[in-house]
């Protein structure tokens, strides 16, 4: 089935600081993949997206690229800002789970001023 | 615009009570409704999913119950609950069909059972 692995965190950087947060995945066919961001106490927000191999979703200084050789999806940020501390999360959807939303673990990010 | 609606937003109840969550979806018919659960520190859970009323799927044995009685309607539920079921809970919808797209959650419902 589909999975998803997220580099364990907390992780924590300085303000302007250069942000990587590791995704793979596991799935069969052409999945799309996500990136979600938690904020604390509060629910999920989609915050970019890549539908087919080699898209580069981005959002508020954010990207990431669909890299299907090598099964992954890495954020990152050039300099993050204390207000993006959150938890981030990894997620899938297609393969063998067709229309269900498969996520990673989370990974919580502090950004100290 | 469509907008997906969670209450309450904290709730604490006594163990062996009764639980009802309640989400509600606007500007869109037939959705895909789910229920997930964020335990302390830890990742998601896709509790229940459904793909129309009265359709409800179980993704893992629990404690815990869902029913949609109306088509942008999905209330979680439980006859008595235990210290286990605490935790942070959240309503998603998606478009049907349509892997390409994402899920859109609700604010989430903080539940401590004491």
């Amino acid at each position: 089935g589909n999975s998803v692995t997220q580099m364990e965190g907390p992780v924590t950087l300085s303000e302007e600081a250069f942000l990587t947060i590791n995704c793979t995945y596991t799935a069969t066919g052409y999945p799309s993949l996500f990136w979600y961001v938690q904020y604390p106490g509060e629910g999920l927000q989609l915050l970019l997206k890549a539908t087919k191999a080699d898209d580069k979703g981005s959002n508020k200084g954010f990207e990431a690229t669909y890299r299907k050789e090598t099964t992954s999806f890495h954020l990152e940020k050039g300099s993050v800002q204390v207000s993006d501390s959150a938890v981030y999360f990894c997620a899938l959807r297609g393969g063998t789970s067709y229309g269900k939303l498969t996520f990673g673990q989370g990974t919580i990010l502090t950004v100290h001023p | 615009s469509q907008t997906i609606h969670q209450w309450p937003a904290t709730l604490v109840q006594p163990v062996g009570s009764p639980l009802s969550l309640e989400c509600t979806v606007e500007g869109t018919s037939n959705p895909n409704l789910y229920w997930y659960r964020q335990a302390a520190g830890r990742g998601l859970q896709l509790l229940f999913y459904s793909v129309g009323i009265g359709q409800i799927s179980s993704e893992v044995p629990q404690n815990l119950s869902a029913s949609r009685p109306q088509d942008r309607q999905f209330i979680l539920s439980s006859k008595k609950l235990l210290l286990s079921d605490s935790g942070f809970y959240l309503c998603a919808w998606s478009l049907v069909p349509g892997a390409g797209g994402g899920y859109t959650f609700g604010s989430g419902t903080r539940l401590t059972v004491v």
